[in-house]
């Protein structure tokens, strides 16, 4: 099956610092990616949508300048948490979509982002 | 706007059988998804409608009215392992998907 990968899988930062959190689609190519927040209790929000080699199309209030989504390659996607604070603090989840079938949508196992 | 509603909370015993409703608006409709999400995991994929009625996998059964915008997922034989989070989404015009708030499900023995 159509495996997606997250590293790190957990990290702590300072408040201020930046954070890189990698997604990659192991065993095929995705043309769109997409990163997730998740509050504890609540349900997935959609922070951006990325297509390799174009620019991240992100969400109502999301600041694109803060987080910043870099899809080089078709297997691999990144978020940049930058000047992180406290508030910022969540389980980041990226997804990766195989081809044109929307259906298709696989997770990767998440990313718990504590700044402290 | 779009909504997606689903109980929040439903606790069911262990060999019994336990219904999760799901209502949704949104705008166009693309098909209806199920997700599980045990505690500090990402959601793992259970079913897909995106015609009328019932599909039938295992354990895990979903059904579909678009006409009433409605879902449903049927866990049968409940095992204490089903305990988690059952998360509803909806794929719109956009092909976006849109989630609901998800239905923590409590086995007890």
């Amino acid at each position: 099956g159509a495996v997606v990968s997250q590293h790190p899988s957990w990290v702590i930062c300072k408040s201020g610092t930046s954070v890189k959190i990698e997604c990659r689609s192991l065993d095929f190519q995705a043309t769109t990616m997409f990163w997730y927040r998740q509050f504890p209790k609540q349900s997935l929000m959609l922070m951006a949508t990325s297509n390799e080699g174009s620019k991240a199309t992100y969400e109502q209030g999301v600041e694109k300048d803060k987080f910043l989504i870099n899809h080089a390659s078709l297997t691999l996607s990144t978020l940049t948490v930058t000047s992180a604070h406290p508030e910022d603090s969540s389980f980041y989840i990226c997804s990766a979509r195989p081809g044109q079938e929307f259906y298709e949508q696989y997770f990767g196992p998440g990313t718990r982002l504590t700044v402290t | 706007g779009q909504n997606i509603d689903q109980p929040t909370e439903m606790t069911a015993t262990e060999g019994a059988i336990v219904q999760i409703n799901c209502t949704y608006q949104t705008s166009g409709f693309n098909g209806l998804f199920w997700y599980q999400q045990h505690a500090g995991e990402a959601p793992t994929f259970l079913s897909y409608n995106v015609l009328d009625g019932l599909e039938e996998k295992g354990r895990f059964s979903s059904f579909l009215s678009r006409s009433k915008g409605y879902s449903y997922l049927l866990l049968k034989e409940l095992q204490m392992k089903d305990s988690a989070s059952y998360l509803c989404a909806v794929l719109d015009s956009n092909y976006q998907l849109i989630w609901g708030a998800g239905t923590k499900l409590i086995i007890k023995p």
